[in-house]
């Protein structure tokens, strides 16, 4: 079966600090990859969504981007975090229509 | 841009009442899905629905996509304090070939005992 491992659960960073998220997907080949984020009690932002390896679509400007250096890896980053960029960011994988996520991370920036 | 709307963004119910929470897009969608996400979780996949006009049960939520394929329904029956939690619209939005899973904005259910 097909499961989606996202890291960490919980982060404080401080502002001006680098980010990584990872997100993997097991179990799967050539999912569509998503990440999310959603800012304390409100929707889901799409951030950044991709197709396959090498293949990144943003959605909002912003200091954050992605990378999919394998087919079943998809990694959040940002050279220098603001405040806000705290939130819960969620990444997800589609094999055809529906969506399963991970448990998210939630990040606060102090 | 491309949007997909929900009303009501919060909605407080005594237990026992009914719950209906609303879905529109600005372009037309090739499905609509729902989740649920429970406070402090992440969202789970509730239910898809492909055909214009088509309604689908599940024991006490009904759900409806529109005939035109941009609105949809979710109604809760007699809620009960399970229910409690944010449920989301969303659906598939082409963008040059790529489909791409846009959510709602999502309607908070919170539920008086």
């Amino acid at each position: 079966s097909q499961t989606i491992h996202q890291w960490p659960a919980t982060l404080v960073q401080p502002v001006g600090s680098p980010l990584s998220l990872e997100c993997t997907v097991e179990g799967t080949s050539n999912p569509n990859l998503y990440w999310y984020r959603q800012a304390a009690g409100r929707g889901l932002q799409l951030l950044f969504y991709s197709v396959g390896i090498g293949q990144i679509s943003s959605e909002v400007p912003q200091n954050l981007s992605a990378s999919r250096p394998q087919d079943r890896q998809f990694i959040l980053s940002s050279k220098k975090l603001l405040l806000s960029d705290s939130g819960f960011y969620l990444c997800a994988w589609s094999p055809a229509s529906e969506a399963f996520f991970g448990q998210g991370t939630r990040l606060t920036v102090v | 841009g491309q949007q997909v709307m929900q009303i009501p963004q919060y909605q407080h119910v005594q237990e026992g009442e009914d719950f209906t929470t609303y879905c529109n897009s600005s372009t037309t969608l090739s499905n609509i899905q729902w989740y649920k996400q429970r406070p402090g979780g992440h969202p789970v996949f509730l239910i898809q629905l492909v055909k214009s006009g088509e309604v689908k049960k599940q024991k006490r939520l009904t759900f409806q996509f529109g005939e035109a394929k941009k609105n949809s329904s979710l109604h809760i029956t007699a809620t009960q304090t399970t229910d409690v939690g944010t449920y989301f619209c969303a659906g598939h939005i082409s963008n040059f070939g790529n489909e791409k899973l846009t959510f709602g904005t999502g309607t908070r259910l919170t539920i008086i005992p």
